[in-house]
Parts: structure tokens; C-alpha cells; sequence
């Protein structure tokens, strides 16, 4: 079964513009969480996306948003980048969500200029 | 006060050691998954748990519910098992969501 794969790998974006991310789940997940990493805050839970409805969601800036589609993919968007966004983003999918093993992509790694 | 805390942050181990790492937590948890991470950022899941102990390989993973303290065992440590550790929990309740350790970085000299 393939993993969680995530595109793009890598992101360089200047401040101010927007940028969306793309999450593939394992086949047959139907939950996709997704996280920032940074140095300074360390993992953080974005939110959580079950059968295309947002189901949780953390401590971030409405600039922050996402979405699933009917086969389970999701999407994240930020809006009007700001320096401190500059992170690794992951997204980790799961069978039903809540407190199940999460498998995690391999993250997109994005740098805001 | 972070409310899970992982000890100790940094590790160095000589090859072939006992290693332990510490994670407790102030939430009220439905379970605890400890994570390893590489350099370049990928994240393995090595064990989710609810209660008692896992097995896998030179890894074991321990929880105390009653206690709050979690840990992360590994036996006969090999140089490729330095990476970051990182405990996280799961919340619970309405808004359940993984809530992160700071993670320990662990380096296995050869």
C-alpha cells in the first residue's frame, strides 16, 4: 500500500502571496490531520478533515484553511504569507481519525522571503 | 508549563546501550503515540498506546495512566537509531487532537 505523500516537496514563496498544499491519504484513510513544524514552537495541530467536513481545529490564524475532496485527498491554503510562516508542513492520515494511529507524509517544506 | 514534557532533550549513547527516554503529560489523554523523526523531516509513528506496554523489535514503549508518564525504551542502541523522539498526546473530548513534546534528540556513536 502506498504512504501518505504530500506535493509539493518544496516551496519558496515571497510575503504576501498565498500557496496550497496537497495531502494524498493512504488508501482507504478517510482522516487527514495536518501539522507545522517549527524550531521554535515545535509541532503544532492545524486541523483535521473527516469525510470532507473539518472536524478539528487548532490555535491558527483564519489565513489558515483547508479542505478534503470525496476521495479523501486534502488541500491546505494560507493566505497573505508571512515570514513566520516559514515551516514543514505535514499531514498525517489515519482510518477513522480520533485517537488512531496517524501515518505522516513526508511534509512540504515551505520558505517565506 | 509545556503539558506534554519529554526529558531528556538531548541524548548521546555509546553503541550497544540501554536507552530511555521520558515523556509525561498534564492533559487528560486517550492515548500516547512516540514518533521518530530523521533528519529531512519524515515522521515514523513507532507506537500508539493506551494502557500497559508495546514490543517491537529492540523498541518498548511503557505508559502509567495513573501517573502520567510514558516512556521509550531501546535496547542495544545502533547508530542508526539516532534521530528525534517525540511523545505526543492524544487530548480527548470534543476538540481531540495530538498535542506534541518538544522531541529528544538522540545520537548513537558507533
Amino acid at each position: 500500500k502506498a504512504g501518505v505523500t504530500q506535493t509539493p516537496r518544496y516551496l519558496i514563496k515571497t510575503r504576501g502571496q498565498q500557496v496550497t498544499l496537497s495531502c494524498s491519504p493512504i488508501s482507504g484513510h478517510r482522516s487527514v490531520s495536518w501539522y507545522q513544524q517549527t524550531p521554535g514552537q515545535g509541532l503544532q495541530f492545524l486541523f483535521e478533515y473527516f469525510s470532507e467536513t473539518q472536524r478539528n481545529k487548532g490555535n491558527f490564524p483564519g489565513r489558515f484553511s483547508g479542505r478534503q475532496f470525496s476521495n479523501s485527498r486534502s488541500e491546505m491554503n494560507v493566505s497573505t504569507l508571512e515570514l513566520g510562516d516559514s515551516a514543514l508542513y505535514l499531514c498525517a492520515s489515519s482510518l477513522d481519525g480520533g485517537s488512531t494511529e496517524q501515518f505522516f507524509g513526508p511534509g512540504t517544506r515551505l520558505t517565506v522571503l | 508549563k509545556n503539558e506534554v514534557e519529554q526529558s531528556p532533550q538531548n541524548l548521546t549513547a555509546q553503541e550497544g546501550e540501554f536507552i530511555t527516554i521520558n515523556c509525561s503529560y498534564s492533559v487528560g489523554i486517550s492515548a500516547l503515540h512516540w514518533l521518530q523523526q530523521h533528519p529531512g523531516g519524515g515522521i515514523v509513528s513507532l507506537f500508539m498506546l493506551s494502557s500497559g506496554k508495546k514490543k517491537h523489535g529492540r523498541l518498548i514503549a511503557t505508559i502509567n495512566i495513573q501517573e502520567k508518564h510514558s516512556s521509550l525504551h531501546i535496547t542495544a542502541s545502533h547508530p542508526r537509531d539516532s534521530a528525534v523522539y517525540i511523545c505526543a498526546a492524544w487530548s480527548g473530548g470534543a476538540t481531540n487532537k495530538l498535542i506534541f513534546g518538544t522531541g529528544t534528540l538522540l545520537a548513537v556513536q558507533p
